[in-house]
């Protein structure tokens, strides 16, 4: 199993363009997430999913879209990229039920000028 | 705002020290874990303490958990320098289907 894979790993963008980052899992699990950290900060969830045609918010949702239409894939998408939208963006999976250890991408590092 | 909150935001020790690392946290929950970050990586997982349960080992981890106080602790003994990273407790919180983060301790073990 290739696991939780991101892509890309480093991207520039200019404030105002729009861009998707691409997370694929193929442990078919259900749960899926995005989470961004910003330097010496903790994980801040974006969006999550826990199945194919669901998604739904966390705690920082402005600005980014996703959609779930299959089991492996949740991207994400950057509308107008704005500075603020400067970090490290991390993928997630996990089966569904509680208690399950969640796997990480390795990152994607995204800078806004 | 995050649900589990890191205590200390930092730490350094000498080699062989042992490192003790604190969590509290606001509402019910499912369960606790700890995650590790070493530099420029991903988070991996180490150990997962359900809300039943008091107490966890896994090699040289020791977890706690107090559901009253709503804390947990992360104890990681007989410190080496590769244990040097970002450790975060995240929480399974009741009723949610989200895994929330703390903003974690930064672990630096001296050679």
């Amino acid at each position: 199993n290739a696991g939780v894979t991101q892509t890309p790993k480093f991207q520039v963008l200019k404030t105002g363009q729009s861009m998707t980052l691409q997370c694929a899992q193929d442990m078919n699990h259900e749960y899926m997430s995005w989470y961004r950290q910003d330097p010496g900060m903790g994980l801040r969830l974006i969006h999550y999913s826990v199945g194919a045609g669901i998604t739904d918010q966390g705690e920082v949702p402005n600005g980014y879209n996703v959609s779930r239409s299959t089991t492996e894939d949740f991207p994400l998408r950057l509308l107008s990229a704005a500075p603020s939208q400067t970090s490290v963006y991390f993928c997630a999976s996990r089966r569904f039920s509680g208690g399950n250890t969640i796997y990480f991408g390795e990152g994607s590092w995204l800078t806004v000028v | 705002s995050q649900q589990g909150e890191e205590d200390p935001q930092a730490l350094s020790i000498q080699e062989g020290e042992n490192a003790t690392m604190n969590c509290s946290y606001k509402t019910s929950i499912n369960n606790l874990q700890w995650y590790r970050q070493n530099s420029g990586r991903g988070l991996v997982h180490l150990i997962l303490i359900r809300s039943n349960e008091r107490e966890k080992h896994s090699g040289r981890l020791r977890v706690t958990l107090d559901t009253s106080k709503k804390s947990s602790s992360l104890l990681i003994t007989a410190s080496r320098a590769a244990d040097t990273a970002s450790y975060f407790c995240a929480t399974d919180a009741l009723g949610a289907q989200k895994l929330v983060f703390g903003q974690g301790t930064r672990l630096t073990i001296n050679p």
